[in-house]
């Protein structure tokens, strides 16, 4: 069956520094692919999205690529914030229906 | 417009006793997921709905678990009786013609 495989958290990082969140993904078929973000006491939100291969999620400074090849969907930015602290999952839908199989999620704290 | 609307927010009940969630989608969102969120993992989808009808249900245990979506517009998610092992945050989510899902804040369910 479908999986997503996402790097554990927590993830603690400064302020500006780079992040990378690595995710690799099993899937039948043709998948598109997802990052969605959780902050603290909200619901699940819509980061960026990938619907082919090379085809490149962007949002918010966040970027993801879509790498057929290695079927991988890793979060980067280039400069964090302390408001990007949140928990980010990454996921992944085939077939109808927009059924999310969905990684366990990372944790990001950003620091002064 | 609103979003995703879900009661209650959090729900404390013994084990054995039953529980009742309610969703309410985007006006004009056809599809209709409730997803079960365990603590420090993912979301897993339990059942999704076209409009009136159950479509994929395969993950619901049908035991104890059952739900409806009468009219097609508001769904509830019923457990009875409740298991210690039910504990988690039940989320709902919709989906419109070619939208993403779009999450509610979720309603955190501890059974003692």
């Amino acid at each position: 069956g479908d999986s997503v495989t996402q790097m554990e958290g927590p993830v603690t990082l400064s302020e500006e520094a780079f992040l990378t969140i690595n995710c690799t993904y099993t899937a039948t078929g043709y998948p598109s692919l997802f990052w969605y973000v959780q902050y603290p006491g909200e619901g699940l939100q819509l980061l960026l999205k990938a619907t082919k291969a090379d085809d490149k999620g962007s949002n918010k400074g966040f970027e993801a690529t879509y790498r057929k090849e290695t079927t991988s969907f890793h979060l980067e930015k280039g400069s964090v914030q302390v408001s990007d602290s949140a928990v980010y999952f990454c996921a992944l839908s085939t077939g109808g229906g927009n059924k999310l199989t969905f990684g366990t999620g990372t944790q990001l704290k950003v620091e002064l | 417009e609103a979003g995703v609307v879900q009661s209650p927010r959090y729900k404390i009940i013994e084990k054995k006793q039953p529980v009742a969630f309610w969703c309410n989608p985007i006006s004009g969102h056809n599809t209709l997921y409730w997803y079960r969120q365990n603590l420090g993992q993912g979301p897993e989808l339990l059942i999704r709905y076209e409009n009136e009808e159950a479509v994929d249900d395969s993950q619901l245990p049908k035991d104890r678990f059952s739900a409806e979506r009468l009219k097609g517009v508001d769904s509830t998610l019923k457990i009875q009786p409740a298991e210690l092992g039910d504990s988690a945050v039940y989320l709902c989510a919709s989906t419109g013609e070619g939208t993403e899902a779009f999450f509610g804040q979720g309603t955190r369910l501890t059974v003692v």
